[in-house]
């Protein structure tokens, strides 16, 4: 099956630290990847995607990239700040017989102390 | 353009009586899905739906929660005699008709507490 396993949090980082979300997968086809960003009190917002083998999504200097071979998209970031502070999602999207599936990891909050 | 909106953003409900969670995607969206949030928890997929159908409601419990999607008008999750249990947050996303990616929008979604 669709599967999607994000490192287990919480991750608490000093400010100007280097940040690493560690992000795997296992899917039937070519999924398309995301991470979302999720902020206290909010709904997500899409941080940034990659829609084959070997892009890279950035986005506010997060990146990740899309790599079929680890069936991985781990996030990073070189200097975390404090309003870094939020829950991260991963998540995968393909086509199935009934439209779009999309599957969300459990996601991994983030503190970033000043 | 405006995102996805939802009302109410707080809703409380004593056990027993009825949850109407409204969702109206994105201008020209027209897929629609619905999320539940436990607090500290991940997001559950529910419900997905596009313009008066049902296309995947694998997610939903097989009672008391149902879901449209009118022609016109918003997207309606409804939540009959409400269990302490379902106190929870409730996202709606959307999405366009055809991407290349399939992201989706999300809306501040609403939270639900049942006392």
């Amino acid at each position: 099956g669709n599967s999607v396993t994000q490192m287990e949090g919480p991750v608490t980082l000093s400010e100007e630290a280097f940040l690493t979300i560690n992000c795997t997968y296992t899917a039937t086809g070519y999924p398309s990847l995301f991470w979302y960003v999720q902020y206290p009190g909010e709904g997500l917002q899409l941080l940034l995607k990659a829609t084959k083998a070997d892009d890279k999504g950035s986005n506010k200097g997060f990146e990740a990239t899309y790599r079929k071979e680890t069936t991985s998209f781990h996030l990073e970031k070189g200097s975390v700040q404090v309003s870094d502070s939020a829950v991260y999602f991963c998540a995968l999207s393909l086509r199935n017989t009934g439209g779009f599936k999309t599957i969300f990891g459990a996601g991994t909050r983030l503190f970033v102390k000043a | 353009n405006a995102g996805v909106m939802q009302n109410p953003r707080h809703l409380v409900r004593r056990r027993g009586q009825e949850a109407r969670l409204r969702c109206s995607p994105m201008k020209g969206h027209s897929h629609v899905y619905w999320y539940r949030q436990l607090p500290e928890e991940g997001l559950k997929f529910m419900v997905y739906l596009q313009k008066e159908n049902i296309i995947d409601e694998s997610g939903m419990p097989k009672e008391r929660f149902s879901a449209e999607f009118p022609k016109e008008g918003p997207s309606i999750l409804r939540i009959q005699q409400v269990v302490r249990g379902d106190s929870a947050a409730y996202f709606c996303a959307s999405s366009p008709p055809v991407t290349g990616a399939y992201e989706q929008y999300f809306g501040p979604g609403t939270r639900l507490t049942v006392t």
